[in-house]
């Protein structure tokens, strides 16, 4: 079955980027729009953007100056940069994916991996 | 930006109830919009897609409905394992936003 897997780095300094990749395994990259979701420590999720395996994206607006979402699909793989990152970019951080004929719904998601932006 | 909004914040219920949540929107969003439940130290999970449609696996005491700006996810009979956190979540203009959430609580 498919499944995706966040890794990178668990601490960043702040003013710093913000690093992620989602690995996708058993399907192919192509045909679906891939996503990043953050959900602060106690909080709601946020959607931060998508990226469809053409290289087409969409950033909510409020990260929008700060953030990149690319894609390597030789690799099944697609990646999230957050620049400037602050403590309030602390998060758990997910990849997901958005399924076209479910009206992009998040049908499959990463387990999350916690970022904490902290010198 | 198309704002939802859930209620109630908190849900306080006994097994066996019924549980009704709501999620409106700040615009029609059509029937792009989804349902997810997410426990503690877990990804969501998604449940309902298309406002009504249950996803692959899910009981069928979960049940969506509305369009446009109003949506009601209903849980008929609460079983242990639905005491959760709920979001629900829309796709317009090629974004997407939650809504806050409601946690449903064993009473």
């Amino acid at each position: 079955q498919v499944q995706l897997q966040e890794s990178g780095p668990g601490l960043v300094k702040p003013s710093e980027t913000l690093s992620l990749t989602c690995t996708v395994s058993g399907d192919s990259i192509t045909d679906y729009y891939w996503t990043w979701i953050r959900q602060p420590p106690g909080k709601g999720l946020e959607w931060i953007g998508y990226i469809y395996y053409s290289g087409s994206t969409n950033y909510n607006p409020s990260l929008k100056s700060r953030v990149t979402i690319s894609v390597d699909t030789s690799k099944n793989q697609f990646s999230l940069k957050l620049r400037s990152a602050t403590a309030a970019d602390t998060a758990v951080y997910y990849c997901a994916r958005a399924r076209p004929a479910m009206s992009y719904a998040f049908d499959i998601w990463g387990q999350g991996t916690m970022v904490t932006v902290s010198s | 930006e198309t704002v939802l909004t859930q209620s109630p914040a908190t849900l306080s219920l006994s097994p066996g109830e019924r549980a009704t949540l709501s999620c409106r929107a700040s615009q029609s969003v059509s029937s792009y919009l989804a349902w997810y439940q997410q426990k503690p130290g877990q990804a969501p999970r998604l449940l309902i897609y298309d406002a009504s449609t249950r996803a692959t696996g899910i009981p069928a005491r979960f049940s969506g409905s509305g369009s446009g700006t109003d949506f009601t996810l209903t849980i008929s009979s609460l079983e242990p394992e639905d005491f959760a956190v709920y979001y629900c979540q829309q796709w317009s203009n090629w974004r997407g936003t939650f809504g806050q959430g409601t946690k449903v609580e064993i009473k």
